[in-house]
Parts: structure tokens; sequence; C-alpha cells
């Protein structure tokens, strides 16, 4: 069975400093990985994904993340993060059962970002 | 402009008393799904219809139904709801369920029950 692992739940960070957040999936094969953000009672806003091509992929509001299939992962990083990026990050992959749609999705458990200045 | 409404942003209901949250879209999608989000919990799909085909995940509890009266509209109806189903509730949409189709998420409806 497919799965997502986010190692931290909570990263505080000071702004301006870089940022990692990781993210480990379980699947024996093909994957569709992605990263959402969601601020405080709000719905989820797509970072960005990955679904083939290029491991580097870039995002919006300054994000990239880097798919390893060695490794079995796909950790999110910003070089330097601004005090609105503090939000909960959710990464995720896409249900294969539904032929890699990108609405049927196993997400982590979410990492809480907090930027102090 | 809002393409994926979800109405209300927050409800409060009663121990057992059903409630129905609503799902409006203006893309014209054919998929709709439901996710719960408990708090510090990962959203979990809890059904999606595309077109009028409903499609239950095997662990969601049959108190939680859906009903999709036409393309533009899905509604969550829990029929007696537990303490236990305090959750934000979200909407998305995908033209299709593909590979090269993006969803897209509503703002969610908090739902408290007292």
């Amino acid at each position: 069975a497919q799965s997502v692992t986010q190692l931290d739940s909570q990263v505080p960070v000071f702004e301006e400093a870089p940022v990692e957040l990781r993210c480990n999936y379980s699947s024996s094969v093909s994957v569709y990985l992605f990263w959402y953000v969601q601020y405080p009672n709000q719905g989820l806003q797509l970072l960005l994904k990955y679904l083939s091509g290029s491991t580097l992929v870039k995002g919006i509001n300054g994000f990239e993340a880097e798919f390893n299939k060695s490794q079995t992962s796909f950790h999110l990083r910003k070089p330097s993060v601004h005090i609105s990026d503090t939000a909960e990050y959710f990464c995720a992959v896409s249900d294969l059962r539904y032929g890699g749609s990108q609405g049927n999705l196993i997400f982590g458990k979410g990492t809480k970002l907090s930027v102090k200045p | 402009d809002a393409m994926v409404i979800q109405n209300p942003r927050y409800q409060v209901t009663q121990f057992g008393k059903p409630v129905t949250l609503s799902c409006s879209q203006t893309l014209n999608h054919n998929v709709m799904y439901w996710y719960q989000q408990k708090s510090s919990q990962a959203p979990k799909l809890l059904f999606h219809y595309y077109d009028k085909d409903f499609n239950n995940e095997a662990d969601t509890p049959d108190n939680f139904q859906s009903r999709r009266p036409n393309t533009s509209f899905c509604f969550l109806d829990i029929r007696s709801p537990g303490l236990g189903d305090a959750a934000m509730y979200l909407c998305a949409t995908s033209i299709r369920q593909g590979l090269n189709t993006e969803a897209f998420f509503g703002q969610g409806t908090r739902l408290t029950v007292v």
C-alpha cells in the first residue's frame, strides 16, 4: 500500500534562513508527488508537483523540491523564508488505483512551518 | 474568483443532528471529491463522484453520505454526527481522473459538533 511520511511535525526557523521539509513515500511502482500548503482555516493550495521528467521541480512562492527515487524522498526546500511562509505543508502521493489522478491523493500528516522574525 | 466554493465556512451542529455541507464549482469539472481533515491529521479521502458515478472509499463510515444532483453541486451528509466527526471538510474538483489534470480545492468547511 502507498503511504507518505513527513518526519517533522513542526519546524521553527528564523526569517531569511533556508528551510527543508522532509517527505518520504512508500510505493513499489511509479509515483506522482505533490506538496500543498494550508494557511490557518483555509483550503489546500498546490505548491508544486512531480509527474515525470526533471527531478528538480520548482513551484510557487520560491519553493522547490527534488524527487529522489533511490531514497524514496521528495523534500521541499526554500533558500530564504519569509514570515508569510508560516503555514502547514502537506506532502502527498497520487493513489495509483485511480491511474495517477491528482484528485485522489494520499497525504502525509503535515509539517507546521513557523517562521520567526 | 473562487472556483470551488464551500458553504458554510463554519458549521456548528448538535450531537446526533443531521447536517449537510455544500460544495459548488464553476469549472464544469466531471469529478468532485470530499476529504476529511481532523485536527493535526492528514486529509483523508471519503469519496468522489465521476459524473454521477459514486465511489466510496472502503473505510468511509456509513454515517457519511453524498449527493450530486448536477455537475455544479455536491453535498456531504452526515446522518448522525458524533464528536469524532468534528473536522475540516475539503471539497475538490478535477476535469477528469488523469495524470495531467490538476485538482482544485475549496476553502473548506470547519464542522464543530456540540
